[in-house]
């Protein structure tokens, strides 16, 4: 199976911010790598797949990038709507597995 | 809109079983593939099965393989995951997913959740 690992576990930041989180896969996925938003109590949302391709109708401040092993994802300039956990996951082959998330809060 | 209402959660005893339903609108239900996903209170997400639009192939997490099985019915617009022999590791809030686009392996979007609690 093919494990995600995600840094850091969790980040404090301030409105306008730039914030980034990286995803890292145990091999190489190439760029089957997607990022999902999920606030308190509700599902979660899918936010870039490919490693790079923005979902319609999410703002153009959340970016992905990097193939391989290697993704990131940054939000340019963190909105209040932005606190939230984010997920990686890698779509590459079955079992599919998820990051274990990075928590976005308030500083 | 696409809509996904999934049903069926409960409290249920180890060893139990429990079928959840998902509900599917606004989209052609057989043209895409159908994922359930599940999140353990406080927890991450685990992914737990995937069948694809025609219903020909499913695949499963190791954890659930042989105690689990995803269907559905094109008739009826719905999903199912149907799940046996339950455990306490099993407690979660159960979503389904529809594959972005095709047989796909990007989850979009997401139904509400049904809570499945294991407990004696």
């Amino acid at each position: 199976d093919i494990q995600m690992t995600q840094s850091p576990s969790s980040v404090s930041a301030s409105v306008g911010d730039r914030v980034s989180i990286t995803c890292r896969a145990s091999q190489g996925i190439s760029s089957w790598l997607a990022w999902y938003q999920q606030k308190p109590g509700k599902a979660p949302k899918l936010l870039i797949y490919g490693a790079s391709s923005l979902q319609s109708g999410v703002p153009s401040r959340f970016s992905g990038s990097g193939s391989g092993t290697d993704f990131t994802l940054t939000i340019s300039s963190l909105q209040p709507e932005d606190f939230a956990t984010y997920y990686c996951q890698q779509a590459n082959n079955f079992p599919l597995t998820f990051g274990p998330g990075t928590k976005v809060d308030i500083k | 809109q696409v809509q996904l209402v999934e049903s069926g959660g409960g409290v249920v005893q180890p060893g139990g079983s429990l079928r959840l339903s998902c509900a599917a609108s606004g989209f052609t239900f057989s043209s895409y593939g159908m994922h359930w996903v599940r999140q353990a209170p406080g927890k991450g997400l685990e992914w737990v099965a995937f069948i694809r639009h025609d219903g020909s192939n499913q695949y499963y997490a190791d954890s659930v393989k042989g105690r689990f099985t995803i269907s559905r019915d094109t008739s009826k617009n719905t999903l199912y995951l149907q799940m046996n022999s339950l455990r306490d590791e099993d407690t979660a809030v159960y979503y389904c997913a529809k594959a972005r686009t095709g047989n796909g392996n990007w989850f979009d979007p997401w139904g509400q959740g049904t809570l499945v609690t294991v407990s004696s």
